[in-house]
């Protein structure tokens, strides 16, 4: 059975300061795919990765991917408050099964 | 507003009460997905269509559960004697599909279910 690992599940940052979010993933799988949730609300796109070695960046995230160690991560440069939100990793193995991980919730503290 | 839309918001029903949902999706998406999400959790997925015919069933999806898509467009999903576990955010998604694109998901904002 698929497992996607997230870890930390829980993220207390500081502002100004790097962090990163690690996604574990069981099973072969060439697409990958980061979503940020706010309470309350649904699941945005963030990234969506494709193939080994792919690296994405939008302003302080940058997400990359190794198909070979089933490790995708999610890099945060200098955190700022409006980045606090819950973000998923997604796996899509087969063409139409994505499995999310259990998020990571990050909270930028002052 | 071209986003996957969903109806109602939030849904209080008793248990043992049948309630139904609606998902529209991205008029061009012939894909469709539910998933449940409960809280502190990543979404679960139910089910899947394309177009109108019906892929794939989670075996988190009980006969309570069934979902429709007629004529490839708008899908709808049926709780039968709602149970208090049936209490979570329920999504929707579309998708063009992988020929289409990237096999990017689209989410709905969703139906919050709870069940007294």
């Amino acid at each position: 059975e698929l497992k996607v690992e997230q870890n930390p599940l829980f993220l207390s940052m500081q502002e100004e300061k790097n962090y990163t979010i690690y996604c574990n993933y069981s099973t072969t799988s060439d697409r990958l795919y980061w979503y940020r949730q706010d309470p309350g609300k649904s699941l945005e796109s963030l990234f969506v990765l494709l193939s080994n070695g792919a690296v994405k960046q939008e302003g302080r995230l940058m997400a990359s991917l190794d198909t070979k160690a089933r490790l995708s991560t999610l890099h945060i440069t200098a955190a700022v408050h409006d980045l606090s939100a819950t973000y998923f990793c997604a796996v899509a193995p087969d063409v139409d099964d994505m499995r999310f991980g259990a998020g990571t919730r990050l909270t930028v503290k002052p | 507003d071209t986003g996957v839309s969903q109806d109602p918001r939030h849904k209080i029903t008793k248990r043992g009460q049948n309630v139904t949902f609606r998902c529209d999706p991205i008029s061009e998406h012939n894909r469709l997905y539910w998933y449940r999400q409960t809280l502190g959790q990543g979404p679960e997925f139910l089910t899947y269509f394309q177009n109108e015919a019906q892929l794939e069933k989670s075996r988190l999806l009980s006969d309570r559960f069934s979902a429709e898509r007629p004529k490839g467009s708008f899908s709808t999903l049926e709780i039968q004697r709602t149970e208090q576990g049936d209490s979570a955010m329920y999504l929707c998604a579309s998708s063009p599909g992988v020929l289409a694109g990237v096999g990017e998901q689209y989410f709905g904002p969703g139906t919050r279910l709870t069940v007294t």
